[in-house]
């Protein structure tokens, strides 16, 4: 079946330290991949997306490459920045519609 | 400004009570989606809806209903049979086209169940 595994969190980070967060998919075909993030008490918003193999995907300084070879869409970010702190969710959708999340990452920057 | 509001922000159920959950959208989207957020997971699909009047269950539907009368409107029902309501609920939208998997879900800010 389709899944997403996302490293566990929480990470921790000072500011203006590099980002790498892991996640790897399982599925069949070729689904659109996802990042979203979560601040605290707050919905979803969409990062970043990509929908073919080797596309990347950008938005605010992160970036992640849709690498089919590997099944992985890791986030990384240059500088991180205490307003990054968050929650991010890697996520798939398959070619029924289907959304489906990873557990979630929680980043924390420190000044 | 086009966007999904959901409310309220916060609500309380006593034991034995339905309450219903609101979500609308003004993005002209075809689809709709609850998700059910617990602390220090992911999110999980309770219903869904891909056009007016039709709906389908996600995964964890029981203790749940919806209804799709209007194609901005997707309210959610938890009903007493929901023995463990207490989570975060976050509402969806996306454009639908039958076979596609391309479409982005957009999320409402949420409301947060809490049981008395």
């Amino acid at each position: 079946g389709n899944s997403v595994t996302q490293m566990e969190g929480p990470v921790t980070l000072s500011e203006e330290a590099f980002l790498t967060i892991n996640c790897t998919y399982t599925a069949t075909g070729y689904p659109s991949l996802f990042w979203y993030v979560q601040y605290p008490g707050e919905g979803l918003q969409l990062l970043l997306k990509a929908t073919k193999a080797d596309d990347k995907g950008s938005n605010k300084g992160f970036e992640a490459t849709y690498r089919k070879e590997t099944t992985s869409f890791h986030l990384e970010k240059g500088s991180v920045q205490v307003s990054d702190s968050a929650v991010y969710f890697c996520a798939l959708v398959n070619q029924g519609g289907k959304l489906i999340f990873g557990q979630g990452t929680e980043l924390s920057v420190k000044p | 400004d086009g966007g999904i509001t959901q409310s309220p922000k916060y609500l309380f159920r006593k034991e034995g009570q339905n309450v219903t959950l609101s979500c609308e959208q003004n993005l002209n989207h075809d689809a709709m989606y609850w998700y059910r957020q617990d602390p220090g997971q992911g999110l999980r699909l309770i219903y869904y809806s891909q056009i007016v009047n039709d709906f389908q269950k996600g995964d964890i539907a029981e203790g749940y209903s919806v209804s799709r009368e209007k194609k901005e409107s997707f309210p959610l029902t938890v009903t007493s049979a929901q023995k463990n309501p207490t989570a975060f609920y976050l509402c969806a939208s996306s454009t639908h086209r039958q076979g596609s998997h391309q479409e982005t879900q957009y999320f409402g800010p949420g409301t947060r169940l809490l049981v008395l």
